[in-house]
């Protein structure tokens, strides 16, 4: 159980368009969606949470028009970079938590997007 | 505040043990385990939560001193699967529960 998946896993992109990356639990419903970027050899940062049906709460210093956060359903968070430049290449990774007493506390992960942008 | 991780790096041959420390300055509610391996993303080891607990599965086990706001993960035995670098994730409760990660440990197990 616990099983979030990612799409793509890898995208290279042109600078000034935007990319979408998608975030699916497969087998437990989300209440609480997380974003991170990772750059090499670093921590996790969190980027922004989001919750079912209401707007993302984004961390100090990151641009909410830049990384646009939709949470549509109680199984699906998207991550928009918008007009991306060469400095937002990064491993983008998704965490979901969910709802009910086996899920509730923890944070499993999707298997990350690496995006470059030329 | 970001929790602080040490050691910053460990090397170990294989059958050897390891301690890696995880302390924060904030008042914790839970703090959670993390083994990543490099490409990938992080895979969810333990959590344990307020109350100071020890948990554990086969030879990884960790304890949380809440008291002291310090928890530490013990790998016994190691194997090569092992390696890759650890971190931990501290949350102070709240609604959404979101995590602050540390640093992280790279441990290294060599045959």
């Amino acid at each position: 159980g616990a099983v979030v998946s990612q799409h793509p896993s890898r995208v290279i992109c042109k600078s000034g368009t935007s990319v979408k990356i998608e975030c699916r639990s497969l087998d437990f419903q989300a209440t609480t969606m997380f974003w991170y970027r990772q750059f090499p050899k670093q921590s996790l940062m969190l980027m922004a949470t989001s919750n079912e049906g209401s707007k993302a709460t984004y961390e100090q210093g990151v641009e909410k028009d830049k990384f646009l956060i939709n949470h549509a359903s109680l199984t699906l968070s998207t991550l928009t970079v918008t007009s991306a430049h060469p400095e937002d290449s990064s491993f983008y990774i998704c965490s979901a938590r969910g709802r009910g007493q086996s899920y509730s506390y923890e944070q499993y992960f999707g298997p990350g997007t690496r995006l470059t942008v030329t | 505040q970001q929790p602080v991780q040490s050691p910053q790096a460990v090397i170990l041959r294989e059958g050897e043990d390891a301690v890696i420390n995880c302390s924060s300055s904030k008042a914790l509610y839970s703090v959670h385990w993390y083994r990543q391996k490099h490409g990938e993303a992080p895979v969810f080891l333990m959590i344990l939560l307020k109350g100071g607990e020890q948990k554990g599965h086969e030879k990884i086990s960790a304890s949380f001193n809440e008291k002291k706001q310090q928890s530490s993960l013990y790998l016994t035995a190691s194997q090569l699967s092992y390696s890759g670098t650890y971190f931990c994730g501290t949350s102070s409760g709240g609604s959404n529960y979101k995590l602050t990660f540390g640093k992280g440990t790279l441990l290294t197990v060599n045959p």
